[in-house]
């Protein structure tokens, strides 16, 4: 089971560029990173997946450096409706065991004006 | 993306009644639902792994009898809180798993806020 940290919290100003790096030393070989988006009094939304190397899409980049023990999630030109909390979980393609649901502390993102 | 449906949204109760949580997936067959417990400011706590047509499977710590978890079909799982006590209230979301969806596999509800009185 592939434990992640994350900062607890981070403070941003609209329009700049978020970097949230998650730690998972002991991250398997069959183990996928998702980051998901949680506001409050809501369910968490998907954000971003990814194996290796970067991958893009609409929001957001994710960054997996070669040995994997790390990512980051870069969100570009942050917005204050961009405030939530960030969660980076580590598992099997949610095929496997219980473990890959496991959330961390996530990481509670304040944009300020 | 695939539509979880989670209802009530919000609910207020007595203490020693019972209050059932539905989740729904929308448009796709979820073969297994997860429910989640939730306190201010904390992270998502794991409750239990419902599969279609068995038992739930909950995590230590977690009162089987109390919380109980029905998968009855590939598009509904319910969570009752049995006798609810000022202590249950909390938010509680569910999520399901689909396949061959992409890269995005699992898909949460919009939770649900209990508050015993």
């Amino acid at each position: 089971l592939a434990k992640t940290t994350q900062p607890i919290s981070m403070d941003s100003y609209e329009g700049q560029e978020v970097n949230i790096t998650c730690s998972h030393n002991n991250i398997a070989t069959n183990d996928y990173i998702t980051w998901y988006q949680q506001f409050p009094s809501q369910g968490p939304r998907f954000i971003i997946q990814g194996y290796k190397t970067k991958v893009t899409n609409e929001v957001a980049s994710l960054f997996i450096p070669a040995d994997r023990k790390s990512s980051t999630l870069s969100l570009p030109r942050v917005s204050l409706s961009d405030t939530a909390v960030y969660y980076c979980l580590v598992g099997e393609d949610y095929g496997g065991s219980q473990g890959n649901l496991i959330f961390g502390k996530g990481t509670k993102l304040s944009v300020k004006p | 993306g695939a539509v979880v449906s989670q209802h009530p949204s919000r609910v207020i109760c007595k203490s020693g009644t019972s209050v059932k949580i539905e989740c729904r997936s929308l448009d796709f067959q979820a073969t297994t639902m997860f429910w989640y417990r939730q306190f201010p400011k904390k992270s998502l706590m794991l409750m239990a792994t419902s599969n279609e047509g068995s038992k739930a499977t909950y995590e230590q710590g977690v009162e089987k009898d109390k919380f109980l978890i029905n998968h009855a079909s590939l598009t509904l799982s319910t969570l009752t809180v049995t006798s609810a006590h000022p202590e249950d209230s909390s938010f509680y979301i569910c999520s399901a798993r689909g396949r061959d969806r992409g890269p995005e596999k699992l898909f949460f509800g919009s939770g649900t806020q209990l508050s015993v009185l």
